[in-house]
């Protein structure tokens, strides 16, 4: 089947640090990734995709992902974190054929400490 | 322009009431999803509508739910007899028909079945 998996719940990361939340993905063939980032009360907003091409990924609001085919990974980065960033955030895979829906992993609450 | 609308942003109803929720998608997007977000977890689909091709229903959770898509435009969900176990934010997403073509997500409608 394929999926993502998200294996944290929570991020904490202070504010000025590194922030990376981590995805996993198991498909057949190659994947189709995408980041979301839903805020209190709102809808998912796009980050960024990984269709094929460069594995580094460069996304809105300074985000960028790195695609690792060996380790079936694409986690999502930011060099600095802000305040504002602290959300809820989704990976996603396409699911090839059928109806092509995105399957969702269960998201990871990040929270940046002033 | 104008992004992925949904209607009401909010429904309170009793137990046994039916309910209909509204998406209007991005103007030119042929493809159109529905999801369902309970609290604190991912996302789960539910319909997808393509063009127009038969509808993919396979994640409905009951027969209680349906959904319509007039064209490539409006669609509506509704929901039959509702139950406590409804309340969730019920998502629309639409994109384009590509592989590679992200999701665009509306607000969301948060039911609450009393």
């Amino acid at each position: 089947a394929q999926s993502v998996a998200q294996p944290e719940d929570q991020v904490n990361v202070a504010e000025g640090n590194p922030l990376t939340v981590k995805c996993t993905y198991s498909v057949s063939g190659n994947p189709y990734l995408f980041w979301y980032v839903q805020y209190p009360n709102r809808g998912l907003q796009f980050l960024l995709k990984y269709i094929t091409g460069d594995n580094l990924v460069k996304g809105s609001y300074g985000f960028e992902a790195e695609f690792n085919k060996s380790q079936t990974s694409f986690h999502l980065k930011k060099p600095s974190a802000l305040v504002s960033d602290s959300a809820l955030y989704f990976c996603a895979v396409r699911i090839l054929g059928g109806n092509n829906r995105l399957a969702f992993g269960k998201g990871n609450q990040v929270v940046v400490i002033p | 322009g104008a992004g992925v609308s949904q209607s009401p942003s909010n429904k309170v109803t009793e137990k046994g009431k039916d309910v209909e929720l509204r998406c209007d998608p991005i103007s030119g997007h042929t493809a159109l999803y529905w999801y369902r977000q309970r609290l604190g977890q991912g996302l789960e689909f539910l319909i997808y509508f393509q063009g127009n091709s038969a509808p993919d229903k396979s994640g409905l959770p009951s027969d209680r739910f349906s959904a319509e898509r007039t064209g490539e435009s409006v669609s509506t969900l509704t929901i039959q007899r509702t139950q406590q176990e409804d309340s969730a934010v019920y998502l629309c997403a639409s994109s384009l028909a590509a592989l590679r073509d992200e999701q665009f997500f509306g607000p969301g409608t948060r039911l609450t079945v009393l």
